[in-house]
């Protein structure tokens, strides 16, 4: 079965930067792409970016483009998201999700929190 | 961007009773490229619905949505306990991937 894992909750100060992975298991690395999303407290969901996974394009919401870079590591079946200059509103929980073939994300990881306090 | 609004924000509802969730679009979304999410609280989002009316595996029966071009319907036909939640429209045919505000379906 598909499982997606992810790292553990981050604090960092405002204007360092975050890398959150995403270890997936259960199927194909290659065959699916990934969806980052965040929430923040009591919030809706925002998209952050996609990556697919067979070549490694990206698509990226406009409001990250510059602080967001998504990543494939194929030897350890593992998705990255690193987000750089981080502000105190950047705090909030981050989901990876796997896409279906249509962007979809029908699997997703627990969640990490990450706090942005000085 | 394609924006979704979705209406009501809040249902309060008796089990047992049946639910309707609006969704609606500012763009046509191509493809039938639609879905609805459940979430509870301290948990990931959960698919329901893909394809604007297609349930993903595992997903009860009474939970079926419709709809096409800018407006979608979510519907949970007899609510079980479980079924008190967020639950979020999404699109998905064109980036960037946009969701609806979410409703909140609360016991009454």
């Amino acid at each position: 079965q598909v499982h997606l894992v992810q790292s553990g909750p981050e604090v960092k100060k405002p204007g360092a930067s975050v890398k959150v992975s995403c270890k997936a298991s259960g199927y194909r690395f290659t065959t699916y792409g990934f969806n980052w999303f965040r929430q923040a407290s009591g919030q809706g969901l925002e998209w952050m970016g996609w990556i697919g996974a067979f070549i490694g394009n990206t698509n990226y919401a406009q409001k990250f483009l510059g602080r967001i870079t998504l990543t494939l590591d194929e030897s350890t079946t593992t998705a990255y998201m690193e987000l750089q200059s981080l502000r105190s509103d950047d705090t909030a929980v981050y989901f990876c999700a796997r896409d279906r073939g249509t962007v979809v994300s029908l699997y997703w990881g627990q969640g990490t929190q990450v706090t942005v306090s000085s | 961007e394609n924006v979704l609004t979705q209406s009501p924000g809040t249902l309060s509802l008796s089990p047992g009773e049946g639910a309707t969730l609006s969704c609606r679009a500012s763009q046509n979304v191509g493809n039938n490229y639609f879905a609805w999410y459940q979430q509870k609280p301290g948990q990931a989002p959960r698919l329901l619905i893909f394809d604007a009316s297609s349930r993903a595996t595992g997903v009860p029966d009474r939970f079926s949505g419709g709809g096409s071009g800018t407006d979608f319907t979510l519907t949970i036909r007899r609510l079980e306990p479980e079924d008190f939640a967020v639950y979020y429209c999404q699109q998905y045919d064109n980036f960037p991937l946009t969701f609806g505000g979410g409703t909140r379906v609360e016991i009454k």
